[in-house]
Protein backbone atom coordinates (compact mmCIF):
# COMPACT_ATOMS: atom_id res chain seq x y z
CA UNK A 1 0.00 0.00 0.00
CA UNK A 2 0.78 3.67 0.09
CA UNK A 3 3.62 4.66 2.24
CA UNK A 4 4.63 7.77 3.62
CA UNK A 5 8.81 7.89 4.40
CA UNK A 6 9.89 10.45 6.85
CA UNK A 7 12.96 12.03 7.81
CA UNK A 8 14.90 12.29 10.06
CA UNK A 9 13.93 9.55 12.33
CA UNK A 10 15.78 11.08 14.98
CA UNK A 11 17.38 14.75 15.65
CA UNK A 12 19.02 15.97 18.74
CA UNK A 13 19.55 19.91 18.60
CA UNK A 14 20.32 22.87 20.66
CA UNK A 15 17.54 25.10 22.35
CA UNK A 16 17.14 27.92 19.94
CA UNK A 17 18.01 25.99 16.72
CA UNK A 18 15.67 25.57 14.12
CA UNK A 19 14.66 22.21 13.18
CA UNK A 20 13.21 20.50 9.67
CA UNK A 21 11.64 17.55 8.75
CA UNK A 22 10.23 15.99 5.92
CA UNK A 23 7.87 13.59 4.65
CA UNK A 24 8.04 11.97 0.88
CA UNK A 25 5.68 9.55 -1.12
CA UNK A 26 6.11 7.78 -4.16
CA UNK A 27 2.08 8.85 -5.37
CA UNK A 28 0.14 11.70 -5.20
CA UNK A 29 -1.23 13.48 -1.96
CA UNK A 30 -4.20 15.51 -1.75
CA UNK A 31 -4.17 16.56 2.01
CA UNK A 32 -1.17 16.64 3.99
CA UNK A 33 -0.99 17.08 8.19
CA UNK A 34 1.37 17.53 10.96
CA UNK A 35 0.90 16.37 14.54
CA UNK A 36 2.94 16.02 17.53
CA UNK A 37 2.49 13.79 20.21
CA UNK A 38 4.14 14.92 23.65
CA UNK A 39 4.90 11.20 25.92
CA UNK A 40 2.08 9.39 27.63
CA UNK A 41 -0.50 11.74 24.99
CA UNK A 42 -2.69 11.10 21.99
CA UNK A 43 -1.54 13.07 18.94
CA UNK A 44 -2.23 16.62 18.28
CA UNK A 45 -2.84 18.43 14.67
CA UNK A 46 -0.38 21.23 14.24
CA UNK A 47 -1.25 21.86 10.72
CA UNK A 48 -3.41 20.72 7.87
CA UNK A 49 -2.89 21.14 4.61
CA UNK A 50 -5.06 21.20 1.16
CA UNK A 51 -3.58 22.89 -1.63
CA UNK A 52 -0.12 21.83 -3.71
CA UNK A 53 2.22 24.59 -2.91
CA UNK A 54 0.32 26.51 0.29
CA UNK A 55 2.18 27.68 3.10
CA UNK A 56 0.47 27.50 5.66
CA UNK A 57 1.97 28.99 9.97
CA UNK A 58 1.11 28.19 13.45
CA UNK A 59 3.95 30.66 15.56
CA UNK A 60 7.02 28.80 15.09
CA UNK A 61 6.04 26.33 13.38
CA UNK A 62 5.66 26.58 9.10
CA UNK A 63 4.38 23.54 7.17
CA UNK A 64 4.32 23.66 3.22
CA UNK A 65 2.14 21.11 0.58
CA UNK A 66 5.17 20.54 -1.91
CA UNK A 67 4.15 21.32 -5.39
CA UNK A 68 4.49 18.08 -6.52
CA UNK A 69 1.99 16.85 -3.88
CA UNK A 70 4.68 14.22 -3.08
CA UNK A 71 6.03 16.12 -0.72
CA UNK A 72 5.36 18.31 3.04
CA UNK A 73 8.12 19.80 4.96
CA UNK A 74 7.64 21.22 9.16
CA UNK A 75 10.02 23.58 9.95
CA UNK A 76 10.16 25.08 13.47
CA UNK A 77 11.80 28.19 14.22
CA UNK A 78 13.98 28.79 17.33
CA UNK A 79 13.17 25.81 19.25
CA UNK A 80 12.45 25.44 23.03
CA UNK A 81 12.26 22.73 25.27
CA UNK A 82 8.68 22.08 24.71
CA UNK A 83 9.02 21.23 21.34
CA UNK A 84 10.53 18.16 22.57
CA UNK A 85 8.32 14.93 21.10
CA UNK A 86 7.46 12.92 18.34
CA UNK A 87 6.07 14.67 15.20
CA UNK A 88 4.25 12.95 12.72
CA UNK A 89 3.55 13.66 9.00
CA UNK A 90 0.27 12.52 7.40
CA UNK A 91 -2.11 12.61 4.44
CA UNK A 92 -4.71 11.26 2.80
CA UNK A 93 -3.86 10.06 -1.20
CA UNK A 94 -7.86 11.49 -1.98
CA UNK A 95 -10.54 12.79 -0.37
CA UNK A 96 -12.19 9.76 0.71
CA UNK A 97 -9.16 7.48 1.73
CA UNK A 98 -8.17 7.20 5.26
CA UNK A 99 -5.23 8.81 6.27
CA UNK A 100 -2.06 7.42 6.27
CA UNK A 101 0.98 8.29 8.93
CA UNK A 102 4.96 8.93 8.51
CA UNK A 103 6.41 6.49 11.47
CA UNK A 104 7.51 10.24 12.99
CA UNK A 105 10.76 12.35 13.91
CA UNK A 106 11.78 12.00 17.32
CA UNK A 107 12.89 15.92 18.68
CA UNK A 108 15.69 15.93 21.55
CA UNK A 109 16.69 19.03 22.69
CA UNK A 110 19.96 18.85 24.44
CA UNK A 111 20.77 20.88 28.26
CA UNK B 1 -15.55 17.09 27.58
CA UNK B 2 -15.48 18.08 23.85
CA UNK B 3 -12.72 15.80 22.66
CA UNK B 4 -12.17 11.76 21.96
CA UNK B 5 -12.43 10.08 24.96
CA UNK B 6 -11.25 6.68 25.40
CA UNK B 7 -11.04 4.21 28.46
CA UNK B 8 -9.82 2.46 30.15
CA UNK B 9 -6.81 4.36 30.37
CA UNK B 10 -4.51 1.70 31.15
CA UNK B 11 -5.44 -1.88 31.20
CA UNK B 12 -3.66 -4.92 32.62
CA UNK B 13 -4.47 -8.27 31.60
CA UNK B 14 -3.32 -12.16 31.49
CA UNK B 15 -2.40 -13.37 28.74
CA UNK B 16 -5.25 -15.22 26.65
CA UNK B 17 -7.63 -13.37 28.15
CA UNK B 18 -10.36 -10.95 26.04
CA UNK B 19 -9.80 -7.10 26.47
CA UNK B 20 -12.11 -4.27 25.55
CA UNK B 21 -11.41 -0.93 24.61
CA UNK B 22 -13.94 1.60 24.24
CA UNK B 23 -13.84 5.05 22.70
CA UNK B 24 -16.16 7.84 22.69
CA UNK B 25 -15.72 10.39 19.52
CA UNK B 26 -16.36 13.46 19.60
CA UNK B 27 -20.14 14.78 18.21
CA UNK B 28 -20.88 14.94 14.93
CA UNK B 29 -17.68 13.36 13.75
CA UNK B 30 -18.09 10.91 10.54
CA UNK B 31 -15.16 9.16 10.52
CA UNK B 32 -13.86 6.77 13.49
CA UNK B 33 -10.14 5.09 13.41
CA UNK B 34 -8.28 2.98 15.68
CA UNK B 35 -4.07 2.73 15.94
CA UNK B 36 -1.94 0.81 17.83
CA UNK B 37 1.37 2.13 18.95
CA UNK B 38 3.88 0.12 20.37
CA UNK B 39 6.73 1.50 22.75
CA UNK B 40 8.83 4.33 20.70
CA UNK B 41 7.08 3.35 17.41
CA UNK B 42 4.74 4.85 15.02
CA UNK B 43 1.59 4.30 14.43
CA UNK B 44 0.09 1.11 12.84
CA UNK B 45 -3.65 1.44 11.36
CA UNK B 46 -6.17 -1.11 12.38
CA UNK B 47 -9.56 -0.21 11.51
CA UNK B 48 -11.53 2.91 9.43
CA UNK B 49 -15.23 3.56 10.02
CA UNK B 50 -16.55 6.04 7.96
CA UNK B 51 -20.25 7.12 8.15
CA UNK B 52 -22.67 3.82 6.90
CA UNK B 53 -19.88 2.35 4.58
CA UNK B 54 -18.24 -0.87 5.77
CA UNK B 55 -15.45 -0.74 7.94
CA UNK B 56 -11.77 -0.76 6.34
CA UNK B 57 -10.41 -3.82 8.52
CA UNK B 58 -7.02 -3.64 6.31
CA UNK B 59 -4.88 -3.05 9.24
CA UNK B 60 -6.31 -5.96 11.63
CA UNK B 61 -3.47 -7.88 12.56
CA UNK B 62 -5.45 -11.10 13.19
CA UNK B 63 -8.68 -12.39 13.99
CA UNK B 64 -8.56 -11.85 16.86
CA UNK B 65 -9.08 -8.31 16.54
CA UNK B 66 -12.18 -7.09 15.91
CA UNK B 67 -14.31 -3.55 16.12
CA UNK B 68 -17.72 -1.97 16.13
CA UNK B 69 -19.22 1.21 16.03
CA UNK B 70 -22.62 1.04 17.70
CA UNK B 71 -25.08 4.05 15.95
CA UNK B 72 -22.66 5.79 14.47
CA UNK B 73 -21.06 6.92 17.60
CA UNK B 74 -19.44 4.79 20.30
CA UNK B 75 -16.53 1.97 19.19
CA UNK B 76 -15.31 -1.00 20.64
CA UNK B 77 -12.37 -2.44 20.23
CA UNK B 78 -12.22 -6.26 21.60
CA UNK B 79 -8.77 -8.55 21.38
CA UNK B 80 -9.53 -12.02 21.81
CA UNK B 81 -7.28 -14.15 23.62
CA UNK B 82 -4.39 -11.43 24.16
CA UNK B 83 -0.63 -12.27 23.47
CA UNK B 84 2.31 -10.40 24.81
CA UNK B 85 2.58 -9.25 21.58
CA UNK B 86 -0.45 -7.07 22.05
CA UNK B 87 0.93 -4.63 24.22
CA UNK B 88 0.86 -1.21 23.20
CA UNK B 89 -0.90 2.15 23.43
CA UNK B 90 -4.73 1.70 21.24
CA UNK B 91 -5.48 4.88 20.02
CA UNK B 92 -8.78 6.19 18.80
CA UNK B 93 -9.76 9.02 16.52
CA UNK B 94 -12.50 10.77 15.20
CA UNK B 95 -12.57 13.06 12.15
CA UNK B 96 -15.20 15.95 10.98
CA UNK B 97 -15.59 16.92 7.22
CA UNK B 98 -15.83 20.81 7.26
CA UNK B 99 -15.98 20.93 3.19
CA UNK B 100 -15.31 18.68 0.39
CA UNK B 101 -11.70 17.58 0.88
CA UNK B 102 -10.96 19.39 4.18
CA UNK B 103 -10.87 16.73 6.69
CA UNK B 104 -9.40 17.29 10.65
CA UNK B 105 -8.73 14.41 12.84
CA UNK B 106 -8.22 14.70 16.17
CA UNK B 107 -7.13 12.02 18.96
CA UNK B 108 -7.79 10.41 22.12
CA UNK B 109 -5.71 9.81 25.27
CA UNK B 110 -5.14 6.24 23.85
CA UNK B 111 -5.52 3.36 26.64
CA UNK B 112 -2.03 1.44 27.27
CA UNK B 113 -2.68 -2.19 27.15
CA UNK B 114 -0.25 -4.59 29.23
CA UNK B 115 -0.85 -8.11 28.53
CA UNK B 116 1.61 -10.32 31.19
Amino acid sequence: GQQLNQSPQSMFIQEGEDVSMNCTSSSIFNTWLWYKQDPGEGPVLLIALYKAGELTSNGRLTAQFGITRKDSFLNISASIPSDVGIYFCAGRPNRDDKIIFGKGTRLHILP
Amino acid sequence: GAGVSQSPSNKVTEKGKDVELRCDPISGHTALYWYRQSLGQGLEFLIYFQGNSAPDKSGLPSDRFSAERTGGSVSTLTIQRTQQEDSAVYLCASSLVLLAGVELEFFGPGTRLTVL
